[in-house]
């Protein structure tokens, strides 16, 4: 069964615009950790922000936020003023702490399309 | 500080053959965790290596193999290739614990035809 939805495909906008990716996840775990990622074109993923299960605090950083809430399972990302730059597909992966050695497991991801 | 590096980028393959590929690490890092990554499958996990010791293994056939280094670089096998293992082939290198992030390589790109 999958872990990790992100429902959006796809979303495109317009340069400056603000850009909310979905992000649903499941576990049994009380401790566990969520993050996201970002795959531009070349192919490598790029780390972008992690969170615990017991901080339930959204933060911000740069142009970055992140909205996690425990009681519905999301964790939820934000750009702010989009850039071209952010064209890429971003990816939601959860670690959880029972026998997962290693093992992040991702949604499908959500391709980000930026215009100028 | 030097990234995850992966050799090769690109690789072509006939079906039947093996490859293999390998994957160094992060100085410091010693986990080292490898991914395919399909259209139709997305990102799978394929395997984990900490301390040359396997921990942890995803739902792949036995084609597929892997070893760690006691510098802690990492190599993955694919046996008897099929036209299906064509997909991008991620490692990623961490501390070794679930609460870090895991920073990855460039990736290999294999072709089976």
């Amino acid at each position: 069964a999958q872990k990790v939805t992100q429902a959006q495909t796809e979303i495109s906008v317009v340069e400056k615009e603000d850009v909310t990716l979905d992000c649903v996840y499941e576990t049994r775990d009380t401790t566990y950790y969520l993050f996201w990622y970002k795959q531009p074109p070349s192919g490598e993923l790029v780390f972008l922000i992690r969170r615990n299960s017991f901080d339930e605090q959204n933060e911000i950083s740069g142009r970055y936020s992140w909205n996690f809430q425990k009681s519905t399972s999301s964790f939820n990302f934000t750009i702010t003023a989009s850039q071209v730059v952010d064209s890429a597909v971003y990816f939601c992966a959860l670690s959880e702490t029972t026998d997962s050695w290693g093992k992040f497991q991702f949604g499908a991801g959500t391709q980000v399309v930026v215009t100028p | 500080k030097a990234g995850v590096t992966q050799t090769p980028r690109y690789l072509i393959k006939t079906r039947g053959q093996q490859v293999t590929l390998s994957c160094s690490p992060i100085s410091g890092h010693r986990s080292v965790s490898w991914y395919q990554q399909t259209p139709g499958q997305g990102l799978q996990f394929l395997f984990e290596y900490f301390s040359e010791t396997q921990r942890n293994k995803g739902n792949f056939p036995g084609r597929f193999s892997g070893r760690q280094f006691s510098n802690s670089r990492s190599e993955m096998n694919v046996s008897t290739l099929e036209l299906g293992d064509s997909a991008l082939y991620l490692c990623a290198s961490s501390f070794g614990t679930d609460s870090y992030e895991q920073y990855f390589g460039p990736g290999t790109r294999l072709t089976v035809t």
